[in-house]
């Protein structure tokens, strides 16, 4: 189908390391968001782009967070040495431009910090 | 956005209705009232949305009270594939629509 798609389906990174996330939304979706979710959480805002800009970055954690969306399509999510804390499932979900339409959502990416 | 309440868990029985409830009691005019569900180890689901008029789809209905202060999601025939966690959220018009997301309720349909 043409859903969201995101890779890798579960990632297992030392901490320390460097991780990407990568996020290819349904196409010709203008808008696109990260959440990150805990284990037996709801999911919560990292942050949102609509094309290639960056409109809100208020849920990243941490300086160690960073996304980008260079070409207004696929978005990768990039954390800086690893911790133990994110351990998590990391969400993609993209909508279209018009307003009061549902995002929808690909099926995130299992991170496990050892 | 106005935050929702929904109990933590319920159980149906399969075939049976599927009534879940939620509280949005400081929900604004212009939020609209969204339903997603999240199946173990998938991501979260679009069901259906509405402002004040009830509405249904393909896959349940959504009654919002006249004040809109709560809402009901109805799964009319319950099966065993819609064992999830459900989320109500109440969400501002707009492009920039970040979703602030709850526990949930974990339903659970029991052959």
């Amino acid at each position: 189908g043409a859903g969201v798609s995101q890779s890798p389906r579960y990632k297992v990174a030392k901490r320390g390391q460097d991780v990407a996330l990568r996020c290819d939304p349904i196409s010709g979706h203008v808008s696109l968001f990260w959440y990150q979710q805990a284990l037996g959480q709801g999911p919560e805002f990292l942050t949102y782009f609509q094309n290639e800009a960056q409109l809100d970055k208020s849920g990243l954690p941490s300086d160690r967070f960073f996304a980008e969306r260079p070409e207004g399509s696929v978005s990768t999510l990039k954390i800086q040495r690893t911790q133990q804390e994110d351990s998590a499932v990391y969400l993609c979900a993209s909508s279209p431009r018009t307003v009061n339409q549902p995002q929808h959502f690909g099926d995130g990416t299992r991170l496990s910090i050892l | 956005d106005a935050k929702t309440t929904q109990p933590t868990s319920m159980d149906c029985a399969e075939g049976r209705a599927a009534n879940l409830p939620c509280n949005h009691s400081t929900i604004s005019g212009n939020e609209y009232v969204y339903w997603y569900r999240q199946i173990h180890s998938q991501g979260p689901q679009y069901i259906i949305h509405g402002l004040k008029n009830n509405e249904t789809n393909e896959m349940a209905s959504l009654i919002i009270t006249e004040d809109r202060k709560s809402s009901t999601l109805i799964l009319p025939h319950a099966t065993l594939r819609d064992t999830a966690v459900y989320y109500c959220i109440a969400v501002g018009a707009g492009n920039n629509r970040k979703l602030i997301w709850g526990l949930g309720t974990s339903l659970a349909v029991n052959p």
